[in-house]
């Protein structure tokens, strides 16, 4: 069955602009979570969706918001684009939440110049 | 403060030999860990996991240990392959917090 998909892969956005990732999960998966992974940290994460609810937060600042829509598909974005967001997004989604074992999407590599 | 260490960067074996890739945590709360590789350019992809009920957990060439009390896991590889080079990372939660908390991954490179 199709894994996760993310989209776009690849994003060049210039500082103060908003951007929007987009993410399908596993079909029947209605755990999304979003992870921030940029050169030398581990992954660091961002929020969990669930059946259209924000269950877990991480310690990021408000530019960053996500929402998970009624077939589980989900989006984030961040506004007010500053250098240090330039990172690999990753886009994952479990059976059971986030807390379990999560499938990744390849990512989508955003660049703010 | 990072909860899960992974204290080496890299790593490198020759191939048909063993790897072992190490993680502390210092968590007590977690109760479930994980493995998962990453090559360049795509997501990670997940490769085993262990409950802390268990000590040890297999799949073909991936063995995960798990000793609670000096809160240490380990990913033996064997025998090791060219396509085994990639980072990888740990992860531990709680079953009933809702995330996975990572290390910062160990970059393996096979030595043909």
């Amino acid at each position: 069955k199709a894994g996760v998909t993310q989209t776009p892969r690849y994003l060049i956005k210039t500082r103060g602009q908003q951007v929007t990732l987009s993410c399908s999960p596993i079909s029947g998966h209605r755990s999304v979570s979003w992870y921030q992974q940029t050169p030398g940290q581990g992954l660091q994460f961002l929020f969990e969706y669930f059946s259209e609810t924000q269950r877990n937060k991480g310690n990021f600042p408000g530019r960053f918001s996500g929402r998970q829509f009624s077939n589980s598909r989900s989006e984030m974005n961040v506004s007010t684009l500053e250098l240090g967001d330039s990172a690999l997004y990753l886009c994952a989604s479990s059976l059971y939440g986030a807390g379990n074992t999560i499938y990744f999407g390849e990512g989508s590599w955003l660049t703010v110049v | 403060d990072q909860q899960v260490k992974q204290n080496s960067p890299s790593l490198s074996v020759q191939e048909g030999r063993i790897s072992i890739l190490n993680c502390d945590y210092t968590n007590s709360m977690f109760d479930y860990f994980l493995w998962y590789k990453k090559y360049p350019a795509e997501g990670p992809t997940f490769l085993i996991s262990i409950s802390s009920i268990k000590d040890k957990n297999e799949d073909g060439r991936f063995t995960v240990f798990l000793n609670k009390s000096a809160k240490h896991l380990s990913l033996h590889i064997v025998p090791s392959q060219p396509g085994d080079s990639a980072v990888y990372f740990c992860a531990a939660s709680n079953f009933g917090n809702e995330k996975l908390t990572f290390g910062t991954g160990t970059r393996l490179t096979i030595i043909p």
